[in-house]
């Protein structure tokens, strides 16, 4: 069975310092995963996704995310957090290969201090 | 990306009543779409699985009775909550795969729907 893991359900940093938010997955096969954000009261963006190419996963407002087989691991990173990064990230996992449903993690809510 | 349109926005509705929510692909062919339930600070909850001319797969706890799934074409799917009762209150989502040939399944913007 495919699960996702995040670890931590608050993060909070202080702007200009690294970001990160950590995701453990269980898949049976080579996964997919992906990293949503999503702002209050709004709907979900891609941050950027993994599937099968290379390794450490570049996405958009500099965000970047690596994949590690032998940690079962995905996390997202940023070197630096900017107040509009204050929003909730979810850690995503195809349920099946090949197909587009999706297992969501619990979600990490990122907080970004002055 | 692609883009999926989702409406309303927003809806309130009263109790009793029955309210339905779109799911559009406005430039591409959506073979499968997927509907979510986001309780407040929760995560998203796969509710069920459409494709096109076929009988929605609900996934274990969803009531299909109650939630009424259609995808009578290539790009619309609509989810119809039935006699809505306030713990029905949630953010609903859908999300649509099909002929790009992408890796990755395209969102709606949600809908807030509060029952009163």
């Amino acid at each position: 069975a495919q699960s996702v893991t995040q670890l931590d359900s608050h993060v909070s940093v202080s702007e200009g310092t690294p970001v990160l938010l950590r995701c453990n997955y269980s898949s049976s096969y080579s996964p997919s995963l992906f990293w949503y954000v999503q702002h209050p009261n709004k709907g979900l963006q891609l941050l950027l996704k993994y599937t099968s190419a290379a390794t450490l996963v570049k996405g958009i407002n500099g965000f970047e995310a690596e994949f590690k087989k032998s940690e079962t691991s995905f996390h997202l990173t940023k070197p630096s957090a900017h107040m509009s990064d204050a929003a909730e990230y979810f850690c995503v996992v195809s349920l099946n290969s090949g197909t587009y449903k999706y297992i969501f993690g619990t979600g990490t809510r990122l907080k970004v201090l002055a | 990306g692609a883009v999926v349109s989702q409406h309303p926005s927003r809806v309130i509705c009263k109790s009793g009543t029955s309210v339905k929510i779109e799911c559009r692909s406005l430039d591409f062919q959506a073979t499968t779409m997927f509907w979510y339930r986001q309780f407040p600070k929760q995560s998203l909850m796969l509710m069920a699985t459409s494709n096109e001319g076929s009988k929605a797969t609900y996934e274990q706890g969803v009531e299909k009775d109650k939630f009424l799934i259609n995808h009578a074409s290539l790009t619309l799917s609509t989810l119809t909550v039935t006699s809505a009762h306030p713990e029905d209150s949630s953010f609903y989502i859908c999300s649509a795969s099909g002929d790009r040939g992408n890796t990755e399944a395209f969102f709606g913007q949600g809908t807030r729907l509060t029952v009163v």
